[in-house]
């Protein structure tokens, strides 16, 4: 079976500063992996995955996450934050299995 | 359709009715999910439809909920009885084979029991 982790059910950064949204998986299988973001009052839009090749993908955004298979991590990078960046971010692991979301973190941006 | 259309929007019911929540997922999709969004929580996974497989019900939470899929396309969300805490937003995403490479999601339709 698969599973996810999110590490820290909400993040905060200043504008500008760097992003870092942690995200762990569980997968017996070569996985699949995705970040979604929810704006408030909005449905989910895919930032980016990974499917195989290239293990640092970019979004968009500016976001890019990099798939560490002996870390079995995906983690949500920005260089620098945007006001317009505070929404939901949900880490997903998929693929030959069904979808399998984290719990989400939800990133605020202060001026 | 353009894009995952669920119906309605929103939904107001009283204590103990019964509702259909509905998804139109793009076509040609063969993968179908359901998942439940409670305020200020993640994405609770209700319900998956891949192709003519049998459902993996594995995530519906009591047996007063339901989802059926007719001719691999449309699909309802039934949920017999409803109590308080069934109020959240239900999310539809549909997935274009059965290796999951995106899922598209619907705007989801937010219930509430009152």
């Amino acid at each position: 079976a698969q599973s996810v982790t999110q590490l820290g059910s909400h993040v905060s950064v200043s504008e500008g500063a760097l992003v870092l949204l942690r995200c762990n998986y569980s997968s017996s299988v070569p996985p699949y992996l995705f970040w979604y973001v929810q704006y408030p009052n909005q449905g989910l839009q895919l930032l980016l995955k990974y499917t195989t090749g290239a293990t640092l993908v970019k979004g968009i955004n500016g976001f890019e996450a990099e798939f560490k298979k002996s870390e079995t991590s995906f983690h949500l990078t920005k260089p620098s934050a945007h006001m317009s960046d505070a929404a939901e971010y949900f880490c997903a692991v998929g693929g030959f299995q069904k979808l399998v979301f984290g719990t989400g973190t939800r990133l605020l941006v202060s001026p | 359709g353009a894009g995952v259309s669920q119906s309605p929007s929103n939904k107001v019911t009283e204590k103990g009715k019964d509702v259909e929540l509905r998804c139109d997922p793009i076509s040609g999709h063969t993968a179908l999910y359901w998942y439940r969004q409670s305020l200020g929580q993640g994405l609770e996974f209700l319900i998956y439809f891949q192709g003519n497989s049998a459902p993996d019900k594995s995530g519906l939470p009591s047996d007063r909920f339901s989802a059926e899929r007719t001719g691999g396309s449309v699909s309802t969300l039934t949920i017999q009885r409803t109590q308080q805490e069934d109020s959240a937003v239900y999310l539809c995403a549909s997935s274009l084979s059965r290796v999951n490479t995106e899922a598209f999601f619907g705007q989801g339709t937010r219930l509430t029991v009152v």
